[in-house]
């Protein structure tokens, strides 16, 4: 049990599909995440939240729109993915300072038909 | 940007030493994180060096050399359990929470 928790764990949709990932921490951190992780690439940062503020977006295509409505929550809304997108999704949480690591939900398995 | 350099597998017998070796070439450093990933699973954080030198904790041990753009991790006393993916992540000095992630370090420990 890590504290993080991600709904759902597996999806499966098609490309003209609209569907959200739901990340939520139990932790009381301030900063989460959103990576991306394909087979044999690294862990791809996509979106870094701090206490409700986007802090970084990292070239990431306007078909994954993030929105962190407090602390606990991050979402990542998709519409129109192509088959590349197909990867595992990871949320992370963490409190804001520079030693503090990560920690990491299950991940949402998420499959573009 | 960051570059990040891992071995892409490893093999190891139960109940040696393992070192797996991380170089990386960066614009900026603000510190090197260790995680474990098993199969399946979330990655899970096990070291964080910012300064030179060596971090015990257990039977993992971590090494960082700024200069040299080094670090290791070094795992005594290899169980079974440890087959599993080692992430190299080095934070960015522009924006704290920005981590990169290299490719990770497949080991497997045989009997």
């Amino acid at each position: 049990e890590t504290g993080v928790t991600q709904t759902p764990r597996h999806l499966v949709m098609g490309m003209t599909n609209k569907k959200s990932l739901k990340c939520e921490q139990h932790l009381g951190h301030n900063a989460m995440y959103w990576y991306k992780q394909s087979a044999k690439k690294p862990l791809e940062l996509m979106f870094v939240y701090n206490f409700k503020e986007q802090t970084e977006n990292n070239s990431v295509p306007s078909r994954f729109s993030p929105e962190c409505p407090n602390s606990s929550h991050l979402f990542l809304h998709l519409h129109t993915l192509q088959p590349e997108d197909s990867a595992l999704y990871l949320c992370a949480s963490s409190l804001d300072r520079p030693s503090y690591e990560q920690y990491f939900g299950p991940g949402t398995r998420l499959t573009v038909t | 940007g960051q570059n990040i350099d891992q071995p892409t597998e490893m093999t190891a017998t139960e109940g040696a030493i393992v070192q797996i070796n991380c170089t990386y070439q960066t614009s900026g450093f603000n510190g090197l994180f260790w995680y474990q990933q098993h199969a399946g699973e979330a990655p899970t954080f096990l070291s964080y060096n910012v300064l030179d030198g060596l971090e015990e904790k257990g039977r993992f041990s971590s090494f960082l050399s700024r200069s040299k753009g080094y670090s290791y991790l070094l795992l005594k006393e290899l169980q079974m359990k440890d087959s599993a993916s080692y992430l190299c992540a080095v934070r960015d000095s522009g924006g704290y929470q920005k981590v990169t992630f290299g490719t990770g370090t497949k080991l497997q420990v045989i009997p």
